[in-house]
């Protein structure tokens, strides 16, 4: 079955304990992306990979770092999280960055920083 | 500085009617559209997608109009059914890299 799959589903974690939130497509898409979604905000994208090796900053980008070692893989890293961090997060891959950006979304992971 | 906006936090319409989803957008440069459909505890789902080349975009019960002198779109279901509750976005992009998201808005379709 295609799906991104993204883990934990839910996590509490305190302030300043390093964490990472893994994201796995199995599409052999190029492009992936992390969204943030939040009450009256929508969803903004905090960072983007066009394919290995190759990322860049979203809109949001402060707090968090990301890597692409491989195709499928794209976790985010939230070196020393804050309250202002709790928030549900989206993953996202699509086969190429060209025009359309139809892309598949992981189920979310909720992140509540303490 | 929000370039894709929903105004409308929430619809409510009745079984078997028309819902009538707006969307407008301030960046001239956004060239392709797309609607997704988000329902509790799950990630967005797309649902249809519009190029600025066209001013419409059909797909059984929902269709997607563009007006891009007055910079705003909608999406039309027809008729809407109770599955049809959830949130929708909106999202418009001008680069190959970048989706910019709406707000969302909640429909509720009772009987």
């Amino acid at each position: 079955e295609a799906q991104v799959t993204q883990n934990p589903r839910y996590l509490i974690t305190v302030t300043g304990k390093k964490l990472t939130v893994t994201c796995s497509q199995n599409m052999n898409h190029e492009y992936m992306s992390w969204y943030r979604q939040d009450p009256g905000l929508g969803l903004r994208q905090i960072y983007y990979s066009m394919n290995v090796e190759v990322t860049d900053k979203g809109d949001v980008p402060e707090g968090y770092k990301v890597s692409r070692k491989e195709k499928r893989n794209f976790p985010l890293i939230l070196e020393s999280p804050s309250p202002n961090q709790t928030s549900l997060y989206f993953c996202a891959s699509s086969f190429s960055p060209g025009q359309g950006l139809e892309q598949y979304f992981g189920p979310g992971t909720r992140l509540t920083v303490t | 500085d929000q370039q894709v906006k929903q105004n409308s936090p929430s619809l409510s319409v009745q079984e078997g009617r028309i819902s009538i989803l707006n969307c407008d957008y301030t960046n001239s440069m956004f060239d392709y559209f797309l609607w997704y459909k988000k329902y509790p505890a799950e990630g967005p789902t797309f649902l249809i997608s519009i190029s600025s080349i066209k001013d419409k975009n059909e797909d059984g019960r929902f269709t997607v109009f563009l007006n891009k002198s007055a910079k705003h779109l909608s999406l039309h279901i027809v008729p809407s059914q109770p599955g049809d509750s959830a949130v929708y976005f909106c999202a418009a992009t001008g680069t190959a890299s970048k989706l910019t998201f709406g707000t969302g808005t909640r429909l509720q379709v009772t009987l």
